[in-house]
């Protein structure tokens, strides 16, 4: 009963390539993330998405796009992969109170390595 | 703007010593309050949360408190095991539904 999962796992790619990491929850969430999670551990958020329609988009490059073809699924392309891409990615969803006082629940992460 | 200042790791412990991990934070008005724990290879979970002055955040033996004079929500435990070897995050969110992250901090426990 995994409450939010995310695909693949573990991503080894070269440089230039083009990659998707999908993620789905199963919680009846209606607010799904993504955060990237560097080497030293430090943890930002780059987009998320309320019943389908981006809310929050930080300071990401535009070769990351996030799809959302439904409140359960939040897709993350990434085109011309770069060295500086090799990071853990993390799915998230939550119910939106608009009060900040709901916790999220994450995926157990996409690591990606570029080589 | 928002942000959160955690203690540096890793912190080194004995198991059923006592723990405390500083956490404070910056924020206009009064944000909600979160640790996050992570272990290894795993994603974040909740372990606790407080969400106005003054509330006692608790959960599997940890403890944080919501301190809006000092700005803070430090955690602790009273005796630690082996199996809370993580890297634990504070976090703050105001309003928003997003999540301010401090650069976690790492806790091994030996036997």
């Amino acid at each position: 009963d995994t409450a939010v999962s995310q695909t693949p796992k573990y991503l080894v790619t070269q440089m230039g390539n083009d990659k998707s990491i999908k993620c789905e929850q199963n919680l009846g969430h209606d607010t799904m993330y993504w955060y990237k999670q560097d080497s030293k551990k430090f943890l930002k958020i780059m987009f998320s998405y309320n019943n389908k329609e981006l809310i929050i988009n930080e300071t990401v490059p535009n070769r990351f796009s996030p799809k959302s073809p439904d409140k359960a699924h939040l897709n993350l392309h990434i085109n011309s992969l770069e060295l500086g891409d090799s990071a853990v990615y993390f799915c998230a969803s939550s119910h939106t109170t608009g009060t900040g006082n709901q916790p999220q629940h994450f995926g157990d992460g996409t690591r990606l390595s570029i080589l | 703007g928002n942000s959160v200042t955690q203690m540096e790791g890793p912190v080194t412990l004995s198991e059923e010593a006592f723990l405390t991990i500083n956490c404070t934070y910056t924020a206009t008005g009064y944000p909600s309050l979160f640790w996050y724990v992570q272990y290894p290879g795993e994603g974040l979970q909740l372990l606790l949360k407080a969400t106005k002055a003054d509330d006692k955040g608790s959960n599997k033996g940890f403890e944080a408190t919501y301190r809006k004079e000092t700005t803070s929500f430090h955690l602790e435990k009273g005796s630690v095991q082996v199996s809370d070897s993580a890297v634990y995050f504070c976090a703050l969110d105001y309003n928003t539904d997003k999540l301010i992250f401090g650069t976690g901090t790492r806790l091994q426990v030996f036997p």
